[in-house]
């Protein structure tokens, strides 16, 4: 089982929609997560941490379920720019940073 | 915010030579550091943990023996890849973390194209 786990998509959604990704990861001694984007052919960038009581940025939700490991990213009224790669990335308490293989989403007009 | 350098962004190199990647933490010292290798539309892939002073430790199926890392020191590990090949062509990434709570800055990343 890998360590952490993401569904590669890819999602297809038109403008305007609301769109959630889980991840899940194996590891329970895991310390803090966050959520990355990736365009294309560029390195990943910080979108989010994730807090154990759920954060908000704007159209952007993150939360965290410890008790079954994982975590969530919702995106709602969906812009074309959010088109891109998300990676959900879980740190361990000896600092390894651990990547999920992303999910990839295309916002249509 | 912190920055971590990169360098090069990409090179071309002929089968069989070497190439060193450098990264570089500008405003932190960094005491531990990260490789990844994405090949195209793939995830990042660990490559490697680079801890300042010591050996590096690399992930299962990853040759140490081609893929030499070096962490001298707080602010520098360099990845070498020798007598490489076109099939490690591919983006390879640095990043850096901090505290364990802290997010990982990442290096603008190298495009490595062996022809």
């Amino acid at each position: 089982r890998k360590e952490v786990e993401q569904d590669p998509g890819p999602f297809n959604v038109p403008e305007g929609a609301t769109v959630a990704f889980n991840c899940t990861y194996s590891n329970s001694a895991s310390q803090s997560f966050f959520w990355y984007r990736q365009d294309c052919r560029k390195e990943p960038k910080l979108l989010m941490s994730v807090y154990s009581s759920g954060n908000e940025d704007g159209r952007f939700t993150a939360q965290l379920n410890r008790a079954s490991q994982y975590i969530s990213l919702l995106i709602r009224d969906s812009k074309l720019s959010d088109s891109a790669t998300y990676l959900c990335v879980v740190k361990t308490g000896g600092f390894k940073t651990i990547f999920g293989a992303g999910t990839r989403l295309f916002v249509k007009a | 915010g912190a920055v971590v350098s990169q360098h090069p962004s990409w090179v071309i190199c002929k089968s069989g030579t070497s190439v060193k990647i450098e990264c570089r933490s500008l405003d932190f010292q960094a005491t531990t550091m990260f490789w990844y290798r994405q090949f195209p539309k793939q995830s990042l892939m660990l490559m490697a943990t680079s801890n300042e002073g010591s050996k590096a430790t690399y992930e299962q199926g990853v040759e140490k023996d081609k893929f030499l890392i070096n962490h001298a020191s707080l602010t520098l590990s360099t990845l070498t890849v020798t007598s490489a090949h076109p099939e490690d062509s591919s983006f390879y990434i640095c990043s850096a973390s901090g505290p364990v709570n802290t997010e990982a800055f990442f290096g603008q990343g190298t495009r490595l194209t062996v022809v």
